[in-house]
C-alpha cells in the first residue's frame, strides 16, 4: 500500500502548455505539501494544506495553483509552463502541520521536463 | 536564511567504513530531523532529535546535536552499499508551518 502516491512519475511537455500533478495520502494525515527540487537537488517548500485549507504559499508564481478537493489530496496546477519549471516536485504528507513530533512522509516524485 | 547547511557536500567511502555528516543552522529549532534520498526517489525519513537531547541512536545510525553551536551530525555506522544517497538534514521554518531543508550530503558506498 502506497502511503503517498503521485502521478505523473515523468511529464515532458512544451513551453506554454497547462499541466497538473497529483497527489494523494492514504495516510489519514491533516497536512499536506508541495516541494520543488532543482537540479542541485535543492528541496524548497512551495504550498500546505492542512484539512483543505492553504496555510502556506511561498513565493511562487501564480501560474503555480495548488488545489485540494480533500484533505487526502493535493493537486498541483501550472499553467503557461516555462524552461525554469523543470523540476522534480515533491509531494509530502503530515500528521499535523507543525508540532515538535512531526515527520514528513514523501511520494515518489514528478520529473516534469518542459522543452 | 533559515536554510541548513550540510558538509561535506560529497563523501565517498568503501563499504564497512563509518560515515559522517554534518549539519548547521541558524536559528533556534524545537527539533532536527534527518532524511535519505536515495536515487530518483522521495525522501525517507531517518531520525528525529529534539532540542533537548544530544545524541539519538537508530540502529546503525547515530545523530548528535549541538545546540549551542547550532549544528548536528549523522553518523552511519559500518556503511554499506545500500547506504548509498542524499542525506538532508531538516529543520521546521519559525512558524512551524514547514520544514526548511539543507543542500544534503551525497554519499556514495563502493564495495
Amino acid at each position: 500500500d502506497t502511503a503517498v502516491s503521485q502521478t505523473p512519475k515523468y511529464l515532458v511537455t512544451q513551453m506554454g502548455n497547462d499541466k497538473s500533478i497529483k497527489c494523494e495520502q492514504n495516510l489519514g494525515h491533516d497536512t499536506m505539501y508541495w516541494y520543488k527540487q532543482d537540479s542541485k537537488k535543492f528541496l524548497k517548500i512551495m504550498f500546505s494544506y492542512n484539512n483543505k485549507e492553504l496555510i502556506i504559499n511561498e513565493t511562487v508564481p501564480n501560474r503555480f495553483s495548488p488545489k485540494s478537493p480533500d484533505k487526502a489530496h493535493l493537486n498541483l496546477h501550472i499553467n503557461s509552463l516555462e524552461l525554469g519549471d523543470s523540476a522534480v516536485y515533491f509531494c509530502a504528507s503530515s500528521q499535523t502541520s507543525g508540532g515538535t513530533s512531526d515527520t514528513q512522509y514523501f511520494g515518489p516524485g514528478t520529473r516534469l521536463t518542459v522543452l | 536564511s533559515q536554510q541548513g547547511e550540510e558538509d561535506p557536500q560529497a563523501l565517498s567511502i568503501q563499504e564497512g567504513e563509518n560515515a559522517t555528516m554534518n549539519c548547521s543552522y541558524k536559528t533556534s529549532i524545537n527539533n532536527l530531523q534527518w532524511y535519505r534520498q536515495n536515487s530518483g526517489r522521495g525522501l525517507v525519513h531517518l531520525i528525529l532529535i529534539r532540542s533537548n537531547e544530544r545524541e539519538k541512536h537508530s540502529g546503525r545510525l547515530r545523530v548528535t546535536l549541538d545546540t549551542s553551536k547550532k549544528s548536528s551530525s549523522l553518523l552511519i555506522t559500518a556503511s554499506r552499499a545500500a547506504d548509498t544517497a542524499s542525506y538532508f538534514c531538516a529543520k521546521f521554518n519559525q512558524a512551524g508551518t514547514a520544514l526548511i531543508f539543507g543542500k544534503g550530503t551525497t554519499l556514495s558506498v563502493s564495495s
